[in-house]
């Protein structure tokens, strides 16, 4: 099986930086993505790490330590229109030998003034 | 392109009726996926197809739920009867293993249902 934690809430300041953390345990694991959810709307993609290290595209950055079955999704610059959940998701394998994307339960970051 | 396409937006029906969602993925996606998200459970698979083929349905819940990819460019997920626990958003979603990147999902705009 697999399980994914990532805190519930986060709150930070416009302007600042926040970083959002995933832990994993899968059994065979292949890539860690993120996605964005605004409420009311659809997942949306924004980033895929398969490898160690960090990933930069834009104001958003995604970290991956395979080693420690962990990764983080760093958000710089914060803006209102940041207010979003954020998902991490993880292709593990099932036990019946197919790899889906399995997601975690979310991050429900607040961008506050 | 327009998109991932899923119909109806809204559903609203009574507890033992039958309900039928539909999707249309992005051209050219070889891979479809059907979530279900709620508050308690979060983002769940149910079913993917590959080239129209299921692979694992073993996110499907019960028996009630079942789900068809006669086509490339069309899929069903129905649920006969419908419970009152049955009521979440439901996402489609498809991605291309050749074009891109399975891990990059292309999300519908998700079915709310409600049961009452």
């Amino acid at each position: 099986g697999q399980s994914l934690e990532q805190p519930s809430e986060v709150t930070a300041v416009e302007g600042a930086i926040v970083q959002i953390n995933c832990t994993y345990q899968t059994s065979g694991f292949y890539g860690l993505s993120w996605y964005q959810q605004h409420d009311g709307g659809a997942p949306t993609f924004l980033s895929y790490n398969a490898l160690d290290g960090l990933e930069e595209t834009g104001r958003f950055s995604s970290f991956l330590s395979r080693s420690d079955s962990y990764g983080y999704l760093l958000l710089q610059e914060l803006q209102m229109k940041d207010s979003a959940s954020y998902f991490c998701a993880v292709r593990a394998s099932l036990n019946s030998g197919n790899t889906p994307l399995v997601f975690g339960k979310g991050t429900r970051l607040s961008v506050i003034a | 392109d327009a998109g991932v396409i899923q119909s109806p937006r809204h559903e609203v029906t009574e507890m033992g009726q039958e309900v039928t969602l539909r999707c249309k993925p992005i051209s050219g996606h070889d891979y479809l996926f059907w979530y279900r998200q709620t508050m308690m459970r979060g983002l769940e698979l149910l079913i993917y197809f590959n080239n129209n083929v299921p692979i694992d349905d073993s996110g499907m819940p019960e028996d009630r739920f079942s789900a068809k990819m006669p086509n490339a460019s069309f899929s069903t997920l129905k649920i006969q009867p419908s419970e009152p626990r049955d009521s979440a958003v439901y996402f489609c979603a498809s991605s291309s293993r050749t074009g891109g990147s399975f891990y990059e999902q292309y999300f519908g705009p998700g079915t709310r249902l409600t049961v009452t």
